[in-house]
């Protein structure tokens, strides 16, 4: 299995810019979630679905951030517009719920916001 | 915001050497994961303990978990240079797949 994929890699973009991070999660996982890690906050979840469904998006810093699954082999998460703050790294990982529910991260996006 | 506490925050050995990092935890939960980030890299799931567990090993990874002090501790023994990462404990406090991750414990193995 090519396991979790990410894209684009890295992300270099002006402040004010829309920014779609793209995620293929494993096949067969039912669960996909979207964190971002920075040095100072740690490893935030943002949003997480079950079969396509979002299931909490608490974490979601704001309103700039949205996040979707279309189907069960891809999401997106969007920042619109993108602001200097939101540079971070950005993995999604996937899982199943059972039986034991452990998650496999994809390489994640490195984004700046210039 | 983060469920789990890593302790010591940064941990420096040489290689032989066994290290150990502890996780602290707040609320009750399913089970506890520990995981490993290699830099610039995703983190990778290296061990999981259920609630109603006590110690689990994995070739050299060892975990403990005391629900009682809502702790946990990884021993990763005889470490190597490749063990050099940071080392992430993570709680299921539900059953819908959550994790909650600490802050994590960095780990550097010297040759």
């Amino acid at each position: 299995d090519a396991g979790v994929i990410q894209s684009p890699r890295h992300e270099v973009t002006e402040m004010g810019q829309e920014v779609t991070l793209r995620c293929k999660p494993i096949s067969g996982h039912n669960s996909l979630f979207w964190y971002r890690q920075t040095m100072m906050r740690g490893l935030e979840l943002l949003i997480y679905f079950n079969n396509n469904v979002p299931i909490d998006d608490s974490g979601m810093p704001e309103d700039r951030f949205s996040a979707k699954m279309p189907n069960a082999s891809f999401s997106t998460l969007k920042i619109q517009p993108s602001e200097p703050r939101d540079s971070a790294v950005y993995f999604c990982a996937s899982g199943t719920r059972r039986p034991d529910y452990e998650q496999y991260f994809g390489p994640g996006t490195r984004l700046t916001v210039t | 915001s983060q469920q789990g506490e890593e302790d010591p925050q940064a941990l420096s050995i040489q290689e032989g050497e066994n290290a150990t990092m502890n996780c602290s935890y707040k609320t009750s939960i399913n089970n506890l994961q520990w995981y490993r980030q290699n830099s610039g890299r995703g983190l990778v799931h290296l061990i999981l303990i259920r609630s109603n567990e006590r110690e689990k090993h994995s070739g050299r990874l060892r975990v403990t978990l005391d629900t009682s002090k809502k702790s946990s501790s990884l021993l990763i023994t005889a470490s190597r240079a490749a063990d050099t990462a940071s080392y992430f404990c993570a709680t299921a406090p539900d059953s819908w797949g959550k994790l909650q991750f600490g802050a994590g414990t960095q780990v550097v193995v010297t040759p």
